[in-house]
């Protein structure tokens, strides 16, 4: 049973460009969060999509944003990016996250120069 | 808001001890869960041990263990006979259903832990 699968696994990305990161969650999950990991940090919230809709945001600007397709995968957005855009982008999956907790992905390393 | 403190940066343990993380956490919820998550060296956050807040009796999986305080919100998480595979950063977290449904989850900031052989 695949876990949760991210794509791609590193990246680099000058200032200023655009970045598309890629989440397909568990089987039979259908519920999916990012989280933005600082180096030496804990993972920050920066929002959970159900149903296809944005259900919830943490303190992160508009520009990021993210879209869940009908098949529950996700795609983070991330517009002129910045230096402090360079971290560990984690998407994790759930059914029900109180129940059951969550299942991350291993992460997107980026890296903006 | 709540947040979830983790006052111990770094910790080492020999190889077959037991050692214990430290986690507290602020909240005026009554209903939450917690949770320990470790992630090793390939970046995977993986669940450890989950505990019910409104569940009196400690949580136990295994060698893993944890010490719930509701009233002075401690979550404290102990590893029996530890082993090499152990060493890794363990995060506590907090979760709670937010409006509209959500459940938010709330990171400390670790501790790496290095088990020694």
């Amino acid at each position: 049973d695949a876990g949760v699968t991210q794509s791609p696994t590193h990246l680099i990305k000058t200032r200023g460009q655009q970045v598309t990161l890629r989440c397909s969650p568990k089987s039979g999950h259908d519920t999916v969060s990012w989280y933005q990991q600082a180096l030496g940090q804990g993972p920050q919230f920066i929002f959970q999509y159900y149903e296809e809709e944005e259900r919830q945001r943490g303190n992160f600007p508009d520009r990021f944003s993210g879209h869940q397709f009908p098949n529950y995968s996700s795609e983070l957005n991330v517009n002129a990016l910045l230096l402090g855009d360079s971290a560990l982008y984690l998407c994790a999956s759930s059914l029900d996250g109180l129940l059951y907790g969550y299942t991350f992905g291993s992460g997107t390393r980026l890296t903006v120069v | 808001a709540q947040t979830v403190t983790q006052s111990q940066p770094e910790m080492s343990v020999q190889e077959a001890e037991t050692v214990t993380l430290s986690c507290t956490y602020d909240t005026s919820e009554n209903n939450y869960y917690l949770f320990w998550y470790k992630q090793p060296p390939s970046r995977q956050m993986i669940l450890v041990i989950r505990q019910e807040a409104y569940k009196q009796q400690n949580a136990t999986e295994n060698r893993f263990s944890v010490n719930f305080q509701k009233a002075a919100k401690s979550f404290s998480l102990k590893i029996s006979d530890s082993q090499l595979g152990d060493t890794a950063m363990y995060f506590c977290a907090f979760m709670k259903h937010g409006s509209g449904g959500y459940q938010k989850v709330t990171f400390g900031t670790g501790t790496k832990l290095q088990v020694i052989p």
